[in-house]
């Protein structure tokens, strides 16, 4: 596609749910990201997937949390047993990653707002 | 540890300039970014600045970077009211950490009519 999207863009669950939020980055882009918003706050690293490689899951608040990026492009982010401190805008990057400037630039998807209640 | 840090808002008239600033810690810094984040929509590529550079102009965007001070600002000229939006200032810190970005906490901009 043209840009990244993700779905759904709203998302409201009772706490202890599990949620699936999904990932479709820009066509070509090994790299994609997850990142959590919260109110007033600024992006907060979750996971980073780079081709085949072993995902870097150095942000993931939780054991709960997990993702998973199937076939190097499309990626679910999972939360199980959610709680209402993860009530968040969950924001989805991709990019070549080639590591030149300007190549390397993330490219966002326009989020998933959670609502846990 | 690493910190960005903003100023969570700036307000300013239609047509005036808007400097918004960013201040960050780590002096390993190679590139830094500015997103912007309209209401409702994801984050937004503005501009980016190398970290040799002291200056990057793209029409009514100014990027002001002083290594020294560790400090980076964004000049918007002619403010409008499409700017509204939130804007965060980011730093990728070395060479090797290509997607290791470390994030401000964004600056709402209010534009008084």
């Amino acid at each position: 596609g043209a840009g990244v999207s993700q779905s759904p863009s709203n998302k409201v669950t009772e706490k202890g749910k599990d949620v699936e939020l999904r990932c479709d980055p820009i066509s070509g882009h090994t790299a994609l990201y997850w990142y959590r918003q919260s109110l007033g706050q600024g992006l907060e690293f979750l996971i980073y997937f780079q081709g085949n490689s072993a995902p870097d899951k150095s942000g993931l608040p939780s054991d709960r949390f997990s993702a998973e990026r199937t076939g190097g492009s499309v990626s679910t982010l999972t939360i199980q047993r959610t709680q209402q401190e993860d009530s968040a805008v969950y924001l989805c990057a991709s990019s070549l990653s080639s590591g030149l400037a300007g190549q390397e630039t993330q490219y966002f998807g326009p989020g998933t707002r959670l609502l846990v209640l | 540890g690493e910190d960005v840090e903003q100023s969570l808002f700036l307000s300013v008239r239609e047509g005036d300039s808007s400097v918004i600033n960013c201040t960050y810690t780590d002096s390993s810094s190679t590139y830094l970014y500015w997103y912007k984040q309209e209401p409702g929509a994801g984050l937004q590529l503005l501009t980016y600045i190398f970290s040799n550079m002291d200056m990057k102009q793209d029409q009514r965007l100014t990027v002001l970077l002083n290594k020294k001070d560790k400090h980076l600002s964004l000049r918007i000229a002619d403010t409008q009211t499409g700017d509204s939006a939130i804007y965060f200032c980011a730093e990728r810190l070395s060479e090797d950490s290509n997607y290791q970005l470390i994030w401000g906490a964004g600056t709402k901009l209010i534009i008084k009519p």
